[in-house]
């Protein structure tokens, strides 16, 4: 069983719509949870992270997350174009000088 | 904001070759980098970890003697990829631990490596 579980997707939407992406855990000692966004060819980068449970929001994007269910999310509202993207999930035990944990993403496009 | 510069974006060359990824901080001091390995459409593997001074240390089941790691300076760490062979042929990416807590890791733009 994979640490992190993501569905790769694709998932395609319309502009404007709002977007809800997912990933599962199986190890409840994780403490830190991140979201990124990696365009094609290129390094991922922070769009928000998380300590333990509950939500966090930062513009269009909220970040929510489910300890108990080993479940967090990321919702994206007024969904754009230019947020076609893939989205990478990860979870880390520790914030820092640690490995991080990553879903294989899930691959976002949202048509104009 | 902090920035990492991985280089180079795109390398093509021959079975046995050796191959030189660096990875630099540009704008702070990273006393420890990370690489990765990415196949299409699957998750970053964390390859190992690279503390400044000192050996890197890698996961389960990386060749260290296959993948050199040197992280000499406080802002280049350098992943060499010794006698590649096609199954080399990956995106490899590199982050670099910036101290700061709004940033967990700061990833570079990662270099594509296609070994013929």
């Amino acid at each position: 069983q994979k640490e992190v579980e993501q569905d790769p997707g694709p998932l395609s939407v319309p502009e404007g719509a709002i977007v809800s992406l997912n990933c599962t855990y199986s190890n409840s000692a994780f403490q830190y949870f991140m979201w990124y966004r990696q365009y094609s060819r290129k390094g991922p980068e922070l769009l928000m992270y998380t300590y333990s449970s509950g939500n966090k929001e930062d513009g269009r994007f909220t970040a929510q997350v489910d300890k108990s269910s080993k479940y967090i999310s990321l919702f994206i509202r007024d969904s754009q174009p230019s947020d076609s993207a893939t989205y990478l999930c990860a979870m880390s035990f520790t914030y820092n000088f640690n490995k991080f944990y990553f879903g294989s993403g899930t691959k976002l496009n949202v048509k104009p | 904001g902090a920035v990492v510069s991985q280089h180079p974006s795109r390398v093509i060359c021959k079975s046995g070759t050796s191959v030189k990824i660096e990875c630099r901080s540009l704008d702070f001091q990273a006393t420890t980098m990370f690489w990765y390995r990415q196949f299409p459409k699957k998750s970053l593997m964390l390859m190992a970890t690279s503390n400044e001074g000192s050996k890197a240390t890698y996961e389960q089941g990386v060749e260290k003697d296959k993948f050199l790691i040197n992280h000499a300076s406080l802002t280049l760490s350098t992943l060499t990829v010794t006698s590649a062979h096609p199954e080399d042929s990956s995106f490899y990416i590199c982050s670099a631990d910036t101290g700061d807590s709004n940033q967990p890791q700061h990833f570079g733009d990662g270099t594509r490596l296609s070994i013929l």
